[in-house]
């Protein structure tokens, strides 16, 4: 019974690289989100996708960030031009529908660190 | 409006204590008020939820209190053990919209033994 699968666990890139962060959600579930987590504080919600859709993107930066959930294969959280401010943790979250107070199941994340 | 505002930030408390943490959000649109644990290195985990046509809810150790007219909501850990030791964040979502969490700041517990 896997739950949510990210990778890698952890990431590191050089300033002006590009990191790609992948997650499987739960097998069965077409809902995913991400949201990030920086020291200290609290996630943040950055995306939301259905299977080739884009639901809610209102939490992603305008420039550099962009996700994508193909047919098929996992989710990816793509960061175009690293920079120091983008290090954090990010968090996939899976749900089998998309309203309704079904439970979202989070992964470990990726511990993304820009040198 | 979309914050959910949560206190305190840390908190100690000893073994076989009651733990309160709570949260206020000011969106009525809000209708799904879920409470999650993380510890280090791991993911959020869902302890328990509730939506505000019930005051209270309870699971085990674990019981949630909700004040619709105040726009509160808090978390009580009844005996709270080493092992509760952890970070919790309240969360609201628009459930019958849409299952993006908005999250609290989160409170670092730490259960003395």
């Amino acid at each position: 019974n896997a739950g949510v699968m990210q990778n890698p666990r952890h990431l590191v890139r050089r300033r002006g690289q590009e990191a790609r962060l992948r997650c499987s959600p739960v097998k069965g579930h077409s809902h995913v989100y991400w949201y990030r987590q920086l020291p200290e504080e609290g996630l943040k919600f950055m995306v939301y996708l259905q299977k080739e859709n884009i639901i809610d993107e209102s939490g992603m930066p305008k420039e550099r960030f962009s996700a994508e959930f193909p047919k098929e294969g996992p989710s990816i959280l793509r960061i175009q031009q690293v920079v120091r401010g983008d290090s954090a943790a990010y968090f996939c979250a899976s749900s089998l529908y998309g309203q309704g107070d079904t439970e979202a199941f989070f992964g470990q994340g990726t511990r993304l660190t820009v040198v | 409006q979309q914050q959910v505002k949560q206190s305190p930030q840390s908190l100690i408390v000893q073994k076989g204590g009651i733990s309160i943490i709570n949260c206020a959000y000011e969106n009525t649109a809000f209708d799904y008020f879920p409470w999650y644990q993380q510890f280090p290195g791991k993911g959020p985990a869902l302890l328990i939820a509730i939506r505000p046509d019930v005051s209270e809810k309870k699971e085990g150790r674990f019981t949630i209190s909700f004040n619709k007219s105040a726009k509160q909501f808090s978390l009580h850990i009844m005996d709270s053990q080493p092992g509760d030791s952890a970070t919790y964040f309240c969360a609201a979502s628009m459930g019958s919209a849409t299952n993006k969490l908005i999250f609290g700041t989160g409170t670092l517990l730490a259960v003395q033994p």
